[in-house]
């Protein structure tokens, strides 16, 4: 198993610009969530789905969309990039419904200039 | 959610154990505690998790006290690999969740 990938691994953005970070697991989990991560803090929540076709907000959730159209992908898409979303990028997945670990990707290191 | 409180930092000399405090004093019944930690430059790694009962696995141990409104992690023999941060969270044991990371305790181990 790969576990969950994510890419790219750095990505520099104009403000204003679009773009997508992917985001995949082979672990069959229907859980998937986007965290961001800015300096010297935790990780707040973007966007979680709870299976495919099925998506809901989480604490920060504006300037990004998610769609999920298979179990395996959950790709994070910024509209308009903004300086302030320049940030550490982690995409994560669990097993079932209410219990189990999460996985963690290793980050999409983002920076909007 | 219930809410967890941490220490921003500690600091340890390897291979001495280290006991890192966690306080829910918020906890419900159906919360489970779970820890993660983040190695520097690296995604969150899952540690242990508990309920009610003190939890042993082959990255750490887990005390939850008696009115569970707190709980320590305990590393039996720190290494420079453990230096990283340690989030405390709780975990409802039903519905639709998903974690929600605090700032963690950052934790330093000194050769």
């Amino acid at each position: 198993n790969a576990g969950v990938t994510q890419t790219p691994k750095f990505q520099v953005l104009k403000t204003g610009q679009s773009m997508t970070l992917q985001c995949a697991q082979d672990m069959n989990h229907e859980y998937m969530s986007w965290y961001r991560q800015d300096p010297g803090m935790g990780l707040r929540l973007i966007h979680y789905s709870v299976g495919a076709g099925i998506t809901d907000q989480g604490e920060v959730p504006n300037g990004y969309n998610v769609s999920r159209s298979t179990t395996e992908d959950f790709p994070l898409r910024l509209l308009s990039a903004a300086p302030s979303q320049t940030s550490v990028y982690f995409c994560a997945s669990k097993q079932q419904f209410g219990g189990g670990e999460q996985y963690f990707g290793p980050g999409t290191r983002l920076t909007v200039t | 959610d219930a809410k967890t409180t941490q220490p921003n930092s500690m600091e340890s000399n390897e291979e001495e154990p280290v006991h890192l405090p966690c306080n829910h004093s918020t906890i419900s019944g159906t919360d489970y505690i779970h820890w993660y930690r983040q190695l520097p430059s690296q995604g969150p790694e899952y540690v242990i998790h508990g309920l009610t009962s003190n939890v042993n696995n082959r990255m750490a141990s887990l005390a939850i006290a008696e009115d569970r409104k707190s709980s320590t992690l305990i590393l039996h023999r720190a290494t420079l690999r453990d230096a990283a941060v340690y989030y405390c969270i709780l975990r409802e044991i039903r519905g639709s969740y998903i974690p929600t990371f605090g700032r963690g305790t950052s934790l330093i181990v000194h050769p």
